[in-house]
């Protein structure tokens, strides 16, 4: 079954506190992207990868890291977590970029 | 890079065509229109996308202008349960383009269906 993994699926953790949620995706794709969805609007992208160690900012990129080591791993890493960051985040995948893009089900993240 | 504009809510009687507008006026000729939905806090749903000619799936229909500056979705036959939060998305495309996987999500526009 294709799948887009991300764990955790609920932290809640101080600020500061280094963390990384990772992001895992069965289907062998080029394109990853990370995503936060804050109350009322609609997912903006973080970061987003076109193959591996190939990375680049989307529209928010600040307080984040990535890295793609690996074609089917994509983590995201929050080094000084502030509670700004508290947030929805989704990891997507996909093949080329003309074809359907998979969401997991996202990582809700509470800093306090 | 492209923005999309969507209306933030619309209704539609159960059994009509719901027909969902969205606005991307700046886009440019690499960038691809998708269309997601969500329903509460899960994650986005494929409904379909196109790059210029109109597209069709057992899902939805999707009209793209000619000038591709406005796409609308249409949902033939809405049930209950196509009421959700529905997200154009405008995403670049090409092989080679440096930028190409950078995606701008709308607000999306919640779309209630009424029996």
């Amino acid at each position: 079954e294709a799948q887009v993994t991300q764990n955790p699926r609920y932290l809640i953790t101080v600020t500061g506190k280094k963390l990384t949620v990772t992001c895992s995706q069965n289907m062998n794709h080029e394109y990853m992207s990370w995503y936060r969805q804050d109350p009322g609007l609609g997912l903006r992208q973080i970061y987003y990868s076109m193959n591996v160690e190939v990375t680049d900012k989307g529209d928010v990129p600040e307080g984040y890291k990535v890295s793609r080591k690996e074609k089917r791993n994509f983590p995201l890493i929050l080094e000084s977590p502030s509670p700004n960051q508290t947030s929805l985040y989704f990891c997507a995948s996909s093949g080329q970029t003309g074809n359907t893009i998979y969401f997991g089900e996202g990582s809700w993240l509470t800093v306090v | 890079d492209a923005k999309t504009t969507q209306p933030p809510s619309m209704d539609c009687a159960e059994g009509r065509a719901a027909n969902l507008p969205c606005n991307h006026s700046t886009i440019s000729g690499n960038e691809y229109v998708y269309w997601y939905r969500q329903i509460h806090s899960q994650g986005p749903q494929y409904i379909i996308h196109g790059l210029k000619n109109n597209e069709t799936n057992e899902m939805a229909s999707l009209i793209i202008t000619e000038d591709r500056k406005s796409s609308t979705l249409i949902l033939p036959h809405a049930t209950l349960r196509d009421t959700a939060v529905y997200y154009c998305i405008v995403r670049v495309g090409g092989l080679y383009n440096t930028n190409a996987g950078k995606s701008t999500f709308g607000d999306g526009t919640t779309l209630t269906v009424k029996p």
